[in-house]
């Protein structure tokens, strides 16, 4: 079955480093996604990206953050300068298989998680 | 803004035993509501979806979970639960029921353990 990967799958980094989360996602998909769950905390939604730009963002995606889709494949998060409360898991999804129908809710397909710790 | 609430972060159960997992919305509009599961190290898995068809939807595994308008309440059960069982369970609900950019909104998640 298809799945969604993601590297790494920890990462330790110092404060103030920049760092970079990275997803392939399903291949035929169009929408890509990332979330992420502060220890004991929701998962949140942080930004989701459709045709080569940002669609949607959350509060939380501020400008410390970017996402890019460098190549065919892969899909990334960048955190420029890296805070003790950016430490959390990043979910990477994805959805939306070209010509699929409209119909009901568009299923995501999520990622292990990449474990972010900010020292 | 819409929202979910579970009952219970950690819920315990005897192997063979009903499972019963609670999750209330909150939505100002009619909802699209997931159930996903989370096993140790891995992703998000969806376990069953409503999407405004059938108030009683069946999953993967077993689950299943009826919508409830009256009692804004979208609970997952089954009937007998197996040692597999035990992870992390979390409701959703989507504040974009249109193809693609499915922004969730999730509950704080409920773990799981199954007692042998």
């Amino acid at each position: 079955e298809p799945e969604v990967t993601q590297t790494p799958s920890h990462q330790v980094t110092q404060m103030g480093q920049e760092v970079i989360l990275r997803c392939v996602p399903i291949s035929n998909h169009l929408y890509f996604y990332w979330y992420r769950q502060i220890l004991g905390q929701k998962v949140e939604f942080l930004v989701s990206f459709y045709n080569n730009e940002i669609s949607e963002k959350s509060e939380i995606f501020d400008d410390q953050f970017s996402v890019e889709r460098p190549d065919g494949s892969n899909f990334t998060l960048k955190i420029r300068s890296t805070k003790l409360e950016d430490s959390a898991m990043y979910f990477c999804a994805s959805s939306g298989s070209f010509g699929q129908g409209s119909t009901g809710a568009n299923v995501l397909t999520f990622g292990a998680g990449s474990r972010l710790t900010v020292l | 803004a819409q929202s979910v609430t579970q009952l219970g972060s950690h819920v315990s159960v005897s192997e063979g035993a009903l499972v019963l997992l609670r999750c209330n919305y909150s939505s100002s509009v009619p909802p699209y509501l997931f159930w996903y599961v989370q096993y140790p190290n891995q992703g998000l898995q969806l376990l069953l979806k409503y999407t405004s068809a059938a108030t009683l939807v069946k999953g993967i595994n077993g689950f299943e979970a009826e919508f409830k308008k009256s009692e804004t309440s979208f609970h997952l059960t089954k009937p007998s639960a197996h040692m597999s069982d035990a992870a992390e369970y979390f409701c959703a609900v989507s504040d974009h029921p249109d193809f693609g950019n499915e922004k969730l909104t999730f509950g704080t998640g409920t773990r799981l353990t199954i007692i042998p």
